[in-house]
């Protein structure tokens, strides 16, 4: 079944901990993104990569770093410097151009 | 500034009324809109929309893009418990980058 996987589904560290959330995706998608969703904000844009080795930062990028070693994996790892990181994260892909993304079951992170 | 402006943040109707979801927006380089549904963890894509005034619909559920006046409508017909859910309005521009509105969460009451 071709589709988006993010692990965990949920996750809790201390502060001042960084922490990895995985995404891997098996559609052959060259674009992939993620999002975080707080109540009553909608989806903000973290970080997008639409090839290999290359990524760009979007709206809320601060606190955060990606990679793209391979197309099928864009890791997020959420910072000590990101001053509010407990939400829910999405991972989303699609083809290049103006084409549906399509999102991962999501992790919710907690941090105390 | 880009911007997409769901209404209503929130409504609840019965089941078998007929719902409409508004989206509004500003952004440079408009692609496309989108909307997704979302019930507990991910969007589920609905419809993409790039052209004025084409109507596109699947069983119950419908949209339409205006691009004059910048905004875009989904109707919900005979609604059904199942439709309780977040809608969300999302605008692609140039750079390939989705814009996403706060989303409108839709109760449906049996």
């Amino acid at each position: 079944d071709g589709g988006i996987t993010q692990s965990p589904k949920y996750l809790f560290r201390k502060e001042g901990q960084n922490v990895t959330l995985s995404c891997e995706q098996n559609l052959n998608h060259d674009a992939m993104y993620w999002y975080r969703q707080d109540p009553g904000q909608g989806l903000r844009l973290i970080y997008y990569s639409q090839i290999v080795n290359d990524f760009q930062k979007g709206d809320i990028a601060e606190g955060y770093s990606v990679s793209r070693e391979k197309k099928e994996s864009f890791p997020l790892t959420v910072t000590s410097a990101q001053k509010n990181p407990t939400a829910f994260y999405l991972c989303a892909s699609s083809r290049v151009g103006p084409y549906e993304q399509y999102f991962g079951p999501g992790t919710r992170l907690t941090v105390t | 500034e880009d911007k997409v402006v769901q209404s209503p943040l929130s409504l609840v109707v019965h089941e078998g009324d007929t719902v409409t979801l508004n989206c509004s927006y500003e952004v440079t380089n408009f692609r496309s809109l989108l909307w997704y549904k979302q019930e507990k963890k991910a969007p589920t894509f609905l419809f993409m929309l790039t052209s004025s005034g084409i109507e596109k619909k699947s069983g119950r559920l419908s949209s339409i893009l205006d691009k004059k006046e910048l905004f875009s409508i989904l109707n919900i017909t005979a609604t059904q418990t199942g439709d309780s859910a977040i809608y969300l309005c999302a605008v692609l521009f140039g750079n390939e980058k989705l814009t996403f509105g706060t989303g409108t969460r839709l109760t449906i009451i049996p």
